[in-house]
C-alpha cells in the first residue's frame, strides 16, 4: 500500500493567483515525480527529483516549478495561474534501484480549475 | 521517442465475459512495462511490472503478459468492481526515469 498524499484534492482559483500543490510520502523514497493528466488523455511527466536539492524538468513543458528541500516533500508551484493550467496533477514516488524497486506509486491527485 | 498505444479505447463486457486489453509499445531499451488501474477522480493504482519478453504475472482475475512489441492484460470472469480505466506505461533505458503512458482502456463490466 502506497503512502503518498496530495493536498488539496480539489482547487478552484482565479486567474493570476499563486498556488502551491502539496505532495508528501512516508515511504522514504528518494525519487519523486509530477505528472499532468487532462481528461481522457495520457499522463505526462512535468517534473522529477532524485533526492534533496535535485529537480529536473520532464518531457512536457510546464510553467510550474518544484522544490525538494526534504526527502518526503515535493511541492509544485504556479506563480500565476491561467485557465490553460486547468488539469489534474498527480504526484508519484519510487525507490532508487532496479526492477521492482522502480515501481512508481501515485497519490490521489489534485484537480485544478482556473477560472 | 517512446510511444504507447492501447486498444480498445473502451470496452463493455457482461459480468463473467473474459477478454483482453492490448498495449503496443516502442521504446529505446525497455526497463519495465507497467500496468495501472485508475478509478474516476483517483490516482493510478499499481497492478504489475513486466521486464522481459515471455514474462507473465497474475493477480486475482488479472493476468499480464509481455512480448517484444506488446503486452496484454487478460481479464478472466470479470466482476462489476473491475470496471475502471486500465493504463499501460513503459520506462526506457535512456533519459529520465519517468513513465510514458498510453491513453488507457476504459472498461465497463455490466452485471
Amino acid at each position: 500500500e502506497a503512502d503518498i498524499y496530495q493536498t488539496p484534492r480539489y482547487l478552484v482559483i482565479g486567474t493570476g493567483k499563486k498556488i502551491t500543490l502539496e505532495c508528501s510520502q512516508t515511504m522514504g523514497h528518494d525519487k519523486m515525480y509530477w505528472y499532468q493528466q487532462d481528461p481522457g488523455m495520457e499522463l505526462h511527466l512535468i517534473h522529477y527529483s532524485y533526492g534533496v536539492n535535485s529537480t529536473e524538468k520532464g518531457d512536457l513543458s510546464s510553467e510550474s516549478t518544484v522544490s525538494r528541500i526534504r526527502t518526503e516533500h515535493f511541492p509544485l508551484t504556479l506563480e500565476s495561474a491561467r485557465p490553460s493550467h486547468t488539469s489534474q496533477y498527480l504526484c508519484a514516488s519510487s525507490e532508487f534501484g532496479r526492477g521492482e524497486q522502480e515501481t512508481q506509486y501515485f497519490g490521489p491527485g489534485t484537480r485544478l480549475l482556473v477560472l | 521517442e517512446d510511444q504507447v498505444t492501447q486498444s480498445p479505447e473502451a470496452l463493455r463486457l457482461q459480468e463473467g465475459e473474459s477478454s483482453s486489453l492490448n498495449c503496443s509499445y516502442t521504446v529505446s531499451g525497455l526497463r519495465g512495462l507497467f500496468w495501472y488501474r485508475q478509478d474516476p477522480g483517483k490516482g493510478p493504482e499499481f497492478l504489475f511490472t513486466l521486464y522481459s519478453a515471455g514474462e507473465e504475472k497474475e493477480k486475482e482475475r488479472l493476468k499480464a503478459t509481455l512480448t517484444k512489441k506488446e503486452s496484454f492484460l487478460h481479464i478472466t470472469a470479470p466482476k462489476p468492481e473491475d470496471s475502471a480505466t486500465y493504463l499501460c506505461a513503459v520506462q526506457s533505458g535512456g533519459g529520465a526515469d519517468g513513465l510514458t503512458f498510453g491513453k488507457g482502456t476504459h472498461l465497463i463490466i455490466q452485471p
